[in-house]
Order: C-alpha cells, then structure tokens, then sequence
C-alpha cells in the first residue's frame, strides 16, 4: 500500500533564508509526487509534481522539489523565504501501477515564515 | 492552470437535513473526480472517487447512502450529505484529474465547502 510521511508538523524560517519542507514516501512501484499549498479556509493549490525525468522538479512561486529514490524522499524547498509563504503543505503520491488513481496525502506541515 | 469551483462555499443547515455540494470543472473536462473530508489542521481524507457516467467508488468506512455522488457530466459532481448531523460537520473539497496531458495528470482542487450542521 503507498503512503506518504511528513515528519515535521511546523517548519519555522526566517524571512530570507532558505527553506526546506520534508516529505518521504512509500510505493511498491515508480511514484508520482505532488506538493499542494493551503492557505486558511480554501483548497488546494498545486505547486508542482514528479512524474518521471529529472529528478529536480521546479513548480510555482520558486518552489523546487527533488526526487530521491534511493531515500525515498521528495523534499519542497525554496531558497529565499516570503513571509506570504507561510500556508499548510501537503505532500501527496500516488502509484499508478497499484493504487489506480487514487492520490494519498500526508499529514502536512505547516510554516511559518517570520518577518 | 484549470480551474475548479465549488458550491456553496459555506452552508449553515439544521440537523437532519440534506445538503448538496456542486464540484464543477470549469474549463476541462473531468472523467474522474474526488471528493475529500477535512478536519481542522488534519490532512485531507479521500471518501469517494466520482466516475462521469457510473457509480462513485467509496473508501472502506465512509457510507455510500449517506453522503450520495452524482457525477452526471464530464464537468459535474455532487456530493449530497444526507440526513446531516452534526458530526457530519467539516470541510469538504473536490479535485478533478486534468488528463489532456496525457500521462502528465494533475489533480486540480476546488475552493472547498465548509459545512456546519446545528
């Protein structure tokens, strides 16, 4: 069964500086790799995805996300920090070999960007 | 991007009524569609995949007749929570998958609606 983990419940930077927002997997076969943004009482946003190619994925607003296979993971990054980036992330996988086209969320990890 | 809507936004309803919750498309179509359960600071949890032209397709422990899926047209689903209580009180979102980029399939969220039920 895949799921997805997002270890850290609040990420806290400073404005500036660059941020990195965790996300580790697990699938049986080769993943698809989605970060979304939530800003208070609305939807999602998508920021970006891995499907397949390069590993180092670039979506919205300077958002970037690398593939690693081997470590399983798929961490956000950003390497200068807005306040206004502050919002729940969530990091989402889904296995299309397995799991059809059902998409499985983490718990998602809130930041905060301080002035 | 693509871009989903949803409606109402909000809904203030009385216990043991039914409320109906538009998920539209608004400009791709969409043979599939999700809807999903929020609940304050928890992460989204999938109830039920909605297929343009047959029966949605529930997770284990969300109950089909209570919250019905219509999915009549390619840019259109309903989710209506029958007979509401408040437990039944949460924040509800859809998404639809854009697939006109063939295997570069992305889902696109809706607004979300916030439901309480007094």
């Amino acid at each position: 069964a895949q799921s997805v983990a997002q270890p850290e419940d609040q990420v806290n930077v400073a404005e500036g500086n660059p941020l990195t927002v965790k996300c580790t997997y697990s699938v049986s076969g080769n993943p698809y790799l989605f970060w979304y943004v939530q800003y208070p009482n609305r939807g999602l946003q998508f920021l970006l995805k891995y499907i397949t190619g390069d590993n180092l994925v670039k979506g919205s607003y300077g958002f970037e996300a690398e593939f690693n296979k081997s470590q399983t993971s798929f961490h956000l990054k950003k390497p200068s920090a807005l306040v206004s980036d502050s919002a729940l992330y969530f990091c989402a996988v889904r296995d299309p070999n397995t799991g059809g086209f059902k998409t499985i969320f983490g718990a998602g990890t809130r930041l905060f960007v301080k002035a | 991007g693509a871009v989903v809507s949803q409606h109402p936004s909000w809904v203030i309803c009385k216990s043991g009524t039914s409320v109906k919750i538009e998920c539209r498309s608004l400009d791709f179509q969409a043979t599939t569609m999700f809807w999903y359960r929020q609940f304050p600071k928890q992460s989204l949890m999938l109830m039920a995949t909605s297929n343009e032209g047959s029966k949605a397709t529930y997770e284990q422990g969300v109950e089909k007749d209570k919250f019905l899926i219509n999915h009549a047209s390619l840019t259109l689903s309903t989710l209506t929570v029958t007979s509401a209580h408040p437990e039944d009180s949460s924040f509800y979102i859809c998404s639809a998958r854009d697939t006109s980029g063939g295997y570069q399939e992305t889902q696109y969220f809706g607004p979300g609606t916030r439901l309480l039920v007094l």
